[in-house]
Order: structure tokens, then C-alpha cells, then sequence
């Protein structure tokens, strides 16, 4: 069946503006997590939605990250006023449950770089 | 809080010679250990992972890791590597509790193969 994708693979944008990245999970799976993946800091752990719970958003770095879970489903993460040390490749990864003996399937990335 | 010490950045080996990829952990929980490799050009895949039971874990493809707990370590081992076992690894690991189940990762530790 299909995996995690995302999109856009690669984006390029201009310090100051705004993007959104895009993951669609596995059906079915009702937990979403992103990471960011970037030189210096390997992978971290950013926002993760479980169902309708209120999403968990220790790991946004920072009041300019925002992100939605719509109908339970698709993810939009949002960046503001993007930074170069917000380049990166963005990661999404879904479960099935809330157990934790279920594994993450993460998707391919989106490498954002801010020029 | 919990995290991951890969201490080896970049692991150079000969083709059917054995590696170790050495992992370390600090948590005030007991933990659920994981392996990531994440092949050129690839997402992120599931190698094996330690939830509970038998300290000796193995995947598919010859690779095995050992929980120790005295020594809170995760090594991953295999007798007689592969070209195609050219890939970044990655230890993580989870909390088992109900809730976030976010994945703290390591700093990955690049696997090449030298014919």
C-alpha cells in the first residue's frame, strides 16, 4: 500500500517569507509526528498529533512554527518568517495507535532551504 | 529527559568484515530502543527494536543489536557487512508511557563499505 508522502520534495524560499510543507500519513494511522533533520542537530522531534487529542508542540523551535492536523488525516506544517537556520529537511512519520510498539513510517522529506 | 550518544559520526569498512555501530542512552525511564538506517537518497526505515523480553534483537538483513542496561547501550552489530549495507544509521529511543511517543534520535552514524 502507499507510504507517508510529502511534499513538496525540495523547497527553495526567501528569508522573510512563509511556506507549507505538506505530509499525507498512512490511512488509517492515527498518530503523525514531524521531525526536522538538519546538519549539527541530526533528528528532532517537533509536533505530534494523536487522533483528536490536542497536539503535543514541545519541539517547535520557536512561536513562528504552526501546524494542523485536518480530519484527522492530512498535515500542514507552517513556517513564518522563514530564517536560514530553518534549512533543513522536514520530516513526517504516522502509526497506527497510540502504543508504542507500533512503528513510525516516516515519509521522504521536504529539504527546505531559505536563501 | 532522555537522549542518544552516537560517538562515531563515520564508519569506514572493509566489505565482509564485521562493524559495530555503538550506541548510549540516558533516560530516568525504562526506554524502548530502536535502530533507523536511512539508505542514499531514501527515507527513514526501521532496522530492529527492543521493546521488552530477550536483549538480543535481529533484523532481517544480519544486523543485531544487544540491550544492555548496566551499561545503558544499544550497539548494532553485524558478523560481515555488505556494499549495500552503505547507509547512515540512527539509534532512538521512546519512553513507554501513554502519550507523546516521540522518538529522541542520535546523531546517525555513517556506514561505508570499502570493496
Amino acid at each position: 500500500g502507499a507510504g507517508v508522502s510529502q511534499s513538496p520534495s525540495n523547497k527553495v524560499t526567501e528569508k522573510g517569507k512563509d511556506v507549507e510543507l505538506r505530509c499525507d500519513p498512512i490511512s488509517g494511522h492515527t498518530a503523525l509526528y514531524w521531525y526536522r533533520q538538519s546538519l549539527g542537530q541530526g533528528l528532532e522531534f517537533l509536533i505530534y498529533f494523536q487522533g483528536n487529542s490536542a497536539p503535543d508542540k514541545s519541539g517547535l523551535p520557536s512561536d513562528r512554527f504552526s501546524a494542523e492536523r485536518t480530519g484527522g488525516s492530512v498535515s500542514t506544517l507552517t513556517i513564518q518568517r522563514t530564517q536560514q537556520e530553518d534549512s533543513a529537511v522536514y520530516l513526517c512519520a504516522s502509526s497506527s495507535s497510540y502504543l508504542k510498539t507500533d512503528e513510525q513510517y516516516f515519509g521522504p522529506g521536504t529539504r527546505l532551504t531559505v536563501t | 529527559a532522555q537522549s542518544v550518544t552516537q560517538l562515531d559520526s563515520q564508519v569506514p569498512v572493509f566489505e565482509e568484515a564485521p562493524v559495530e555501530l555503538r550506541c548510549n542512552y540516558s533516560s530516568s525511564v525504562s526506554v524502548y530502543l530502536f535502530w533507523y538506517v536511512q539508505y542514499p537518497n531514501q527515507g527513514l526505515q526501521l532496522l530492529l527494536k527492543y521493546l521488552s523480553g530477550s536483549t538480543l534483537v535481529e533484523s532481517i538483513n544480519g544486523f543485531e543489536a544487544e540491550f544492555n542496561k548496566s551499561q545503558t547501550s544499544f550497539h548494532l552489530r553485524k558478523p560481515s557487512v555488505h556494499i549495500s549495507d552503505t547507509a547512515e544509521y540512527f539509534c532512538a529511543v521512546s519512553e513507554p508511557n501513554f502519550g507523546n511517543e516521540k522518538l529522541t534520535f542520535g546523531t546517525g552514524t555513517r556506514l561505508t563499505i570499502i570493496p
